[in-house]
């Protein structure tokens, strides 16, 4: 069925980079727009950015706009996420997910199993 | 943006029990896109009800999804022992998605 696999979590420190990566297999990637959500240890969910089909159009939440950048690889099925600046609260475990059932209007239906940031000096 | 703000904070009840848990909205939202999502501790989020009142593919009937208003309500007629879960409102508008900041059902 459809699967989504993150990657590219860790350890690091205050200001530094950190790429996130999504692998989808078992659907047609390139068709979908793709989320990423996260949640900080013991919070609640975070929206954090949207990419449309064919990375034509982007959106963050403010709280990360300017810092990271969401884009895709359709040829590759991959998702990524490029986190700069990064702050002590900006860790947290960072889905991937999208609405696959196109009936379900905005709600997502299909989630990762998630990748641990932790930013921490 | 919208503001989304879950009640009660931690809800304990038994399991046969019926649960109300409440999402209200800090404005306008539209039924089409408010979804309630239940999450279990290592787990990643799952789909309960999308359009505020229409179940997920696969979830059972004891969950039911209303609204009012700028107020919505997720319902569960009789508790199971699996329910017991964390749940999460989620609104999308002007290309932009929150989610209320949760309650926790918990066994009594």
């Amino acid at each position: 069925q459809v699967q989504l696999v993150e990657s590219g979590g860790g350890v690091v420190q205050p200001g530094r980079s950190l790429k996130l990566s999504c692998a989808a297999s078992r659907f047609t990637f390139s068709t979908y727009a793709m989320h990423w959500v996260r949640q900080a240890p013991g919070k609640g969910l975070e929206w954090v950015a949207v990419i449309s089909y064919d990375g034509s159009d982007k959106f963050y939440a403010d709280s990360v706009k300017g810092r990271f950048t969401i884009s895709r690889d359709n040829s590759n099925n991959m998702l990524s996420l490029q986190m700069n600046s990064l702050r002590l609260e900006d860790t947290a475990v960072y889905y991937c997910a999208l609405r696959f059932n196109t009936w379900l209007y905005n709600a997502f239906d299909i989630w990762g199993q998630g990748t641990m940031v932790t930013v921490s000096s | 943006e919208i503001v989304l703000t879950q009640s009660p904070g931690t809800l304990s009840l038994s399991p046969g029990e019926r649960a109300t848990l409440s999402c209200r909205a800090s404005q306008s939202v539209s039924s089409t896109y408010l979804a309630w999502y239940q999450q279990k501790p290592g787990q990643a989020p799952r789909l309960l009800i999308y359009g505020a009142s229409r179940r997920a593919t696969g979830i059972a009937d004891r969950f039911s999804g209303s609204e009012s208003g700028t107020d919505f309500t997720l319902s569960i007629s009789r508790l199971e022992p699996e329910d017991f879960a964390v749940y999460y409102c989620q609104q999308y508008a002007n290309a932009s998605y929150t989610f209320g900041q949760g309650t926790k059902l918990e066994i009594k």
